[in-house]
């Protein structure tokens, strides 16, 4: 898998848009880049994954830049329960569970009050 | 519950004993991974299992460690002779199918050796 490049940590204000930022410069063109985060004393819990084509659910926004070097995930309103650390992984779409996700040490997106 | 889930949550062992820890997944889904997770970093790949087959056993530290799913559901993770060095968080993740990268995480079992 590709390996992914991320900020130690960030603040981000209650109410305000957390943008995190991912680099994969190396990802090849069947990865897939996806999103986690870990709460404090949690399992880590899937927030969105992508392509090429920028994604949004409910949880968050994926915006992935044309050339598929870098990502940045969005967290419209970020409230006080989005404090977590967050993975940014590439993925091989179908290459079997045991390609199944390698996480690094993540951001740590601390959001103030 | 509809989610992953683990027992037990905390786990205190002395060195050298066998631990056993159980991984219950969300019903249905048919992949199975086990992961561990020391202080402050992010989770390690141990095995990965699809139904009751053991595809991947790659990560798995030493020859202590052992991970069995007989009837592809349940899941047990032993640890044989348990070290210091075993302190850590197990976790636990599910996925519907075989190639899906949208895995639910337990929220794990912590062991710490003494």
């Amino acid at each position: 898998d590709a390996k992914t490049t991320q900020p130690t940590s960030m603040d981000c204000a209650e109410g305000r848009a957390a943008n995190l930022p991912c680099n994969h410069s190396t990802i090849s063109g069947n990865e897939y880049v996806y999103w986690y985060r870990q709460i404090h004393s949690q399992g880590p819990q899937y927030i969105i994954h992508g392509l090429k084509n920028n994604e949004t659910n409910e949880m968050a926004s994926l915006i992935i830049t044309e050339d598929r070097k870098s990502s940045t995930l969005i967290l419209p309103h970020a409230t006080l329960r989005d404090t977590a650390v967050y993975y940014c992984i590439v993925r091989v779409a179908s290459g079997g569970g045991a390609d199944g996700l390698t996480f690094g040490k993540g951001t740590h997106l601390i959001i103030q009050p | 519950g509809a989610g992953v889930s683990q027992s037990p949550r905390y786990k205190v062992a002395k060195r050298g004993q066998d631990v056993a820890l159980r991984c219950d997944p969300i019903s249905g889904h048919v992949s199975l991974f086990w992961y561990q997770q020391a202080l402050g970093q992010g989770p390690e790949f141990l095995t990965y299992f699809q139904n009751e087959a053991q595809l991947d056993k790659s990560g798995l530290p030493s020859d202590r460690f052992f991970a069995e799913r007989p009837e592809g559901s349940v899941s047990t993770l032993k640890i044989q002779r348990t070290q210091q060095e075993d302190s850590a968080v197990y976790l636990c993740a599910s996925s519907l199918g075989a190639y899906t990268g949208e895995l639910f995480f337990g929220e794990g079992s912590r062991l710490t050796v003494l």
